[in-house]
């Protein structure tokens, strides 16, 4: 069965340093990968998302993602974070009947933004 | 559009009682689905429906049904509370040709007491 782990349950960064957030999948083939955030109290927001093709994918909010099938893992990076990036960023894969079954998300990663 | 829109937003039950959450979404997507986040555990999937009249059991299926007679609506009933029913319920949908991407509402935040 298809997994994803966030091996970092917090994570504190200074404001305007670089960050990266790991997720690691575990899939079949190639699958369909998913970052979300979801500001304190707030819905989940989709910030990227990888389907196919190039393995660097861009975001919204100067996010990107690298998609590595060697090592079966899609981080997260922002190279100078903001006070307001602080939230709960969750990695999800697509379910095991091909998407139609929803996501199987890892159980996030806190970011709290020292100033 | 709304999007995907759910009822209530907050809600207190006493244990034993039932309720539906309602969940509804002006996209025409064909795929919907339930998830209940918890601290710590991330976002686990209840139920899922492929279309109408189709549903299936996700991650956490036991004390909850659901029912899918339209494309837009996608109920999500609690049949008798438990406390460890105490959760924030997000609804979603999504399409095969936008890759499965979720569309989330703004969440149940649900109480049993």
């Amino acid at each position: 069965a298809q997994s994803v782990t966030q091996p970092d349950i917090h994570i504190t960064v200074s404001e305007g340093a670089s960050l990266e957030l790991r997720c690691n999948y575990s899939y079949g083939a190639t699958p369909y990968l998913f970052w979300y955030v979801q500001s304190p109290g707030q819905g989940l927001q989709l910030l990227l998302k990888y389907f196919s093709g190039d393995t660097l994918v861009q975001g919204i909010k100067g996010f990107e993602a690298e998609f590595k099938r060697s090592q079966s893992s899609f981080n997260l990076r922002k190279p100078s974070v903001h006070w307001s990036d602080a939230a709960e960023y969750f990695c999800a894969v697509e379910g095991s009947g091909g998407g139609a079954d929803g996501l199987t998300f890892g159980k996030g990663t806190h970011l709290i933004i020292q100033p | 559009n709304a999007g995907v829109t759910q009822t209530p937003k907050f809600q207190v039950l006493k244990t034993g009682q039932s309720m539906t959450l309602q969940c509804a979404q002006d996209m025409n997507h064909e795929y919907m689905s339930w998830y209940r986040q918890d601290p710590g555990m991330g976002l686990r999937l209840i139920h899922y429906s492929v279309g109408a009249g189709i549903t299936d059991q996700g991650e956490v299926p036991n004390g909850y049904n659901v029912s899918r007679s339209t494309t837009e609506d996608f109920p999500l009933r609690l049949l008798s509370a438990a406390p460890s029913q105490t959760s924030v319920y997000f609804c979603a949908s999504s399409r095969r040709t936008i890759g499965y991407e979720q569309y989330f509402g703004p969440g149940t935040r649900l109480t049993v007491t």
